[in-house]
Parts: C-alpha cells; sequence; structure tokens
C-alpha cells in the first residue's frame, strides 16, 4: 500500500539559507499535518491544512510559511535558517479516519 | 492547556511485560494514541482508544483509559528485544485533530 512520501530524506543548509520540504500523502487523504521534532525531544505541532486551507497554526515561526496543493501535497518553506532549526520535519496525512499517517521524515541539518 | 506527560525511562527483561504510563490534561480529547520510534526512524502508530472506552487489546498490545484520572497506560506483553524504542502517547485536540504528543518513554529490553 502506498504510503506517506516526504522529500527529501536529509537536508544540510547553511544559516540563513532557505528550505523547502515536500509532502506527498497517501492517496485522496485531504489533511496534512507537518511536525518539527528537536533532538530528544517530543514531536511539536506546527501547522495544518484541510481541503488546501490552513485549518490550524501552533509554533511555526513566521519564517516558515506552507501550503497545500490542489494534489493535496503540501510544502513547508523555510527561510532565514537558524542553527536551532535543525531537526527530524514530519507530515502526517489523514483522510476521515481517526488516524494520522506519518511520513519517514525529512531530517535538516542548518551548519 | 494542553500537556502530555510520560515517564522518560523504562527497563525491562527480555519477556516481561511493560507498562508504560502517561497522562493528559485536556478532557475534551476523544483519541489518544500510542506511537513507537525507533532510533532515526519515523513515528510508527501502534494502537489507539477512543475516550468512551476503557481497554483495547490488540495482540501483544494492551491500552488502559482512566479517564476519570485522564490516565493513558500501553502494556506490552511478552517484550522482545526488538520492542526497545521510544513510546510516545498523544492525544487529539481541537477541531484540526492534531496531536500532543508526550516526551516520550525510552524502553529497553535486556536480553
Amino acid at each position: 500500500a502506498a504510503g506517506v512520501i516526504q522529500s527529501p530524506r536529509h537536508l544540510i543548509k547553511e544559516k540563513r539559507e532557505t528550505a523547502t520540504l515536500k509532502c506527498y500523502p497517501i492517496p485522496r487523504h485531504d489533511t496534512v499535518y507537518w511536525y518539527q521534532q528537536g533532538p530528544g525531544q517530543d514531536p511539536q505541532f506546527l501547522i495544518s491544512f484541510y481541503e488546501k486551507m490552513q485549518s490550524d497554526k501552533g509554533s511555526i515561526p513566521d519564517r516558515f510559511s506552507a501550503q497545500q496543493f490542489s494534489d493535496y501535497h503540501s510544502e513547508l518553506n523555510m527561510s532565514s535558517l537558524e542553527l536551532g532549526d535543525s531537526a527530524l520535519y514530519f507530515c502526517a496525512g489523514a483522510g476521515g479516519t481517526n488516524e494520522q499517517f506519518f511520513g519517514p521524515g525529512t531530517r535538516l541539518t542548518v551548519l | 492547556g494542553e500537556d502530555v506527560e510520560q515517564s522518560l525511562f523504562l527497563s525491562v527483561r527480555e519477556g516481561d511485560s511493560s507498562v508504560i504510563n502517561c497522562t493528559y490534561t485536556d478532557s475534551s480529547s476523544t483519541y489518544l494514541y500510542w506511537y513507537k520510534q525507533e532510533p532515526g526512524a519515523g513515528l510508527q502508530l501502534l494502537t489507539y482508544i477512543f475516550s468512551n472506552m476503557d481497554m483495547k487489546q490488540d495482540q501483544r498490545l494492551t491500552v488502559l483509559l482512566n479517564k476519570k484520572d485522564k490516565h493513558l497506560s500501553l502494556r506490552i506483553a511478552d517484550t522482545q528485544t526488538g520492542d526497545s524504542a521510544i513510546y510516545f502517547c498523544a492525544e487529539r485536540v481541537g477541531s484540526s485533530y492534531k496531536l500532543i504528543f508526550g516526551s516520550g518513554t525510552r524502553l529497553l529490553v535486556r536480553p
């Protein structure tokens, strides 16, 4: 069965650079969530989308933005990267059930 | 507010049962989840329970929910070395159904 796809899996950037993370949920799953997991920490909710509209916003810095496209994939855009942005970024998709299906994550390292 | 707490570490001998505990604060949570995370890997959904249930069993996993005390536990029977991982409980909150995670319990299974 198809799973949630995230790309890239690993990303290395310098401070002040920009990064774009992509998430492809399971087909027909219309809701996407983004979470950030710092080293040794629990995942923290960043932002979510339902049917291409932002449905909720968590502790997402103003330097970050995201959107969901007509095919339900989502992109997280991160600008002016800081060392503290180094983390594992997960997206999860949902489609009318009680489960959120997580992708494998993108590991972002900011040098 | 929304807060989920877990004990940080649990060590058991192979073949014994493991019990991982979690407390949450949002009484409006309708679903509570247990995820497993192995080193450097993504979040694997193990099981979840609806808030009007007291118990759910799924093969070696048993979830107990005490809604009055806002206490959730995960029992793993016949724990194996492959069960060594970090276990997160999470509550589903808000109209967006975002997940609020606990800090994670690191389970170490000794041979």
